[in-house]
C-alpha cells in the first residue's frame, strides 16, 4: 500500500530533551515536506525536501532541523525542544511537486512539550 | 503573497441538511492550484479534490460538489444532505508553482459537525 509513515504516533516529552520524529514513504517521491497544524492556524510548512541531500526552510523552520539522505526518509529532529513546538505534526510526499498535485500527508506525530 | 482565507471556523448543522464550506484565496499567479483536503477525527489528512486555474468547471463527486469562481478568488465546498460521517475539519489549500513546487499554503480550517 502507497504511505507516508511517520513514528511515533504520540509523544510527550521534557522540554530540552532532543527527539526525532520519523517519517517514510514508498511511493518513490523525489519531494517531502514537514508540516505543523495549530488550531486556528492551520498547517504551515517547517521544511521541505526536493530530493537527497536537497532541504530548504519552510515558513516556521526555528527550532527544527532535517536531513534527507535516502529518497524515502525525511526525519524531522527537534534538538532542543520548548512548549511552544507542543503541535500536531504531519510529513507529506508528493512525485512532481506539491503546488502542482498536492501532497500525500502521513498520520500525523502528536507532540506535547512540557 | 499567497493567502487562503477560510473565514468559517465551525458551522453545526443537523444530519440531511446542505452545508457550504467557504474558501477565498489570494495569488499573483495566472497558473495555480486549489485543494480540499479533509481531516477526520481520526486525525489523517485525505485529499478531496484538486483544481487548476484554467478549469473554472464545477465539479460534483456525489454529495460533494466544488464551485471555483475566479472573479470573486473563492473555491468554495458544499455537501449535500449532510451525514454524520462528514464531521470533520475540512481545509483548503494553493498551491502555486511558482512560487515554489513544494509549498501548499493552507486555510485556518473549518470545523464542521453534522448532528444526528
Amino acid at each position: 500500500e502507497a504511505q507516508v509513515t511517520q513514528n511515533p504516533r504520540y509523544l510527550i516529552t521534557v522540554t530540552g530533551k532532543k527527539l526525532t520524529v520519523t517519517c517514510s514513504q514508498n511511493m518513490n517521491h523525489e519531494y517531502m515536506s514537514w508540516y505543523r497544524q495549530d488550531p486556528g492556524l492551520g498547517l504551515r510548512q517547517i521544511y521541505y525536501s526536493m530530493n537527497v541531500e536537497v532541504t530548504d526552510k519552510g515558513d516556521v523552520p526555528e527550532g527544527y532541523k532535517v536531513s534527507r539522505k535516502e529518497k524515502r526518509n525525511f526525519p524531522l529532529i527537534l534538538e532542543s525542544p520548548s512548549p511552544n513546538q507542543t503541535s500536531l505534526y504531519f510529513c507529506a510526499s508528493s512525485s512532481t511537486g506539491a503546488g502542482n498535485y498536492g501532497y500525500t500527508f502521513g498520520s500525523g506525530t502528536r507532540l506535547t512539550v512540557v | 503573497a499567497q493567502k487562503v482565507t477560510q473565514a468559517q471556523t465551525e458551522i453545526s448543522v443537523v444530519e440531511k441538511e446542505d452545508v457550504t464550506l467557504d474558501c477565498v484565496y489570494e495569488t499573483r499567479d495566472t497558473t495555480y492550484y486549489l485543494f480540499w483536503y479533509k481531516q477526520p477525527p481520526s486525525g489523517e489528512l485525505v485529499f478531496l479534490i484538486r483544481r487548476n486555474s484554467f478549469d473554472e468547471q464545477n465539479e460534483i463527486s456525489g454529495r460533494y460538489s466544488w464551485n471555483f469562481q475566479k472573479s470573486t478568488s473563492s473555491f468554495n465546498f458544499t455537501i449535500t444532505a449532510s451525514q454524520v460521517v462528514d464531521s470533520a475539519v475540512y481545509f483548503c489549500a494553493l498551491g502555486a508553482p511558482n512560487q515554489g513546487a513544494q509549498k501548499l499554503v493552507f486555510g485556518q480550517g473549518t470545523r464542521l459537525t453534522i448532528n444526528p
